[in-house]
């Protein structure tokens, strides 16, 4: 059974560009969160998505914004690009919200500002 | 607010040997969830154990069991007979299992270097 599929892999953009990541949860997973991590501030929530809606945010600016399509499939994007938003950002998808299922997270996608 | 806390920043351990990875936390919430992931450098997080704080017994799964202490507010994670392929980043994280916030709070990891 295919796994968590984030797309792309690595990205190397402008300070003051735009990006979008792109996040394929397990089929039949209907939940979908957003994770940052940095070397200083470590794992970090961005937002979660249930059937299309966000159901939580994190503390971080306006710039960060996700949505989730009807198949699940989830986009995070991030506008306005500064050297800080570089980090490792991993999605994670759940069977649904109930307590006792875990979180299976995909590779990640390495971003690069410069 | 959760906290969790990983005091460890860094573990050796011999090949076939066990190691104990410390997890201390913090909530007010009567009902939550404690995990443990793995995230080799590939970055990929790879969940390993899961306690509820209601379970009566600790969990355990293959080599990997969680010492749930939960008066002490500890969740270590115990590695049996640790092998190379072990030598990752480890994190500890909680949920809240009441209300509507279902986000994952993660420790600061701690790097376990397993040598043969």
């Amino acid at each position: 059974k295919a796994g968590v599929t984030q797309t792309p892999r690595y990205l190397i953009k402008t300070r003051g560009q735009q990006v979008t990541l792109s996040c394929s949860p397990i089929s039949g997973h209907r939940s979908v969160s957003w994770y940052q991590q940095t070397p200083g501030q470590g794992l970090q929530f961005l937002f979660e998505y249930f059937s299309e809606t966000q159901r939580n945010k994190g503390n971080f600016p306006g710039r960060f914004s996700g949505r989730q399509f009807s198949n699940s499939r989830s986009e995070m994007n991030v506008s306005t690009l500064e050297l800080g938003d570089s980090a490792l950002y991993l999605c994670a998808s759940s069977l649904s919200r109930d307590r006792a299922y875990g979180y299976t997270f995909g590779s990640g996608t390495r971003l690069t500002v410069v | 607010a959760q906290k969790i806390t990983q005091t460890q920043p860094g573990m050796f351990v011999q090949e076939k040997e066990a190691v104990t990875l410390d997890c201390t936390y913090d909530t007010s919430d009567p009902s939550y969830g404690l995990f443990w992931y793995k995230q080799p450098s590939s970055g990929e997080m790879i969940f390993l154990i899961y306690q509820g704080s209601y379970d009566q017994q600790n969990a355990t799964e293959g080599r990997y069991s969680l010492n749930f202490q939960k008066a002490r507010k500890s969740a270590n994670l115990v590695i049996s007979a640790s092998q190379l392929g072990d030598s990752a980043m480890y994190f500890c994280a909680m949920r809240s299992n009441r209300g509507s916030n279902y986000k994952l709070t993660f420790g600061k990891g701690t790097l376990l270097t397993v040598n043969p």
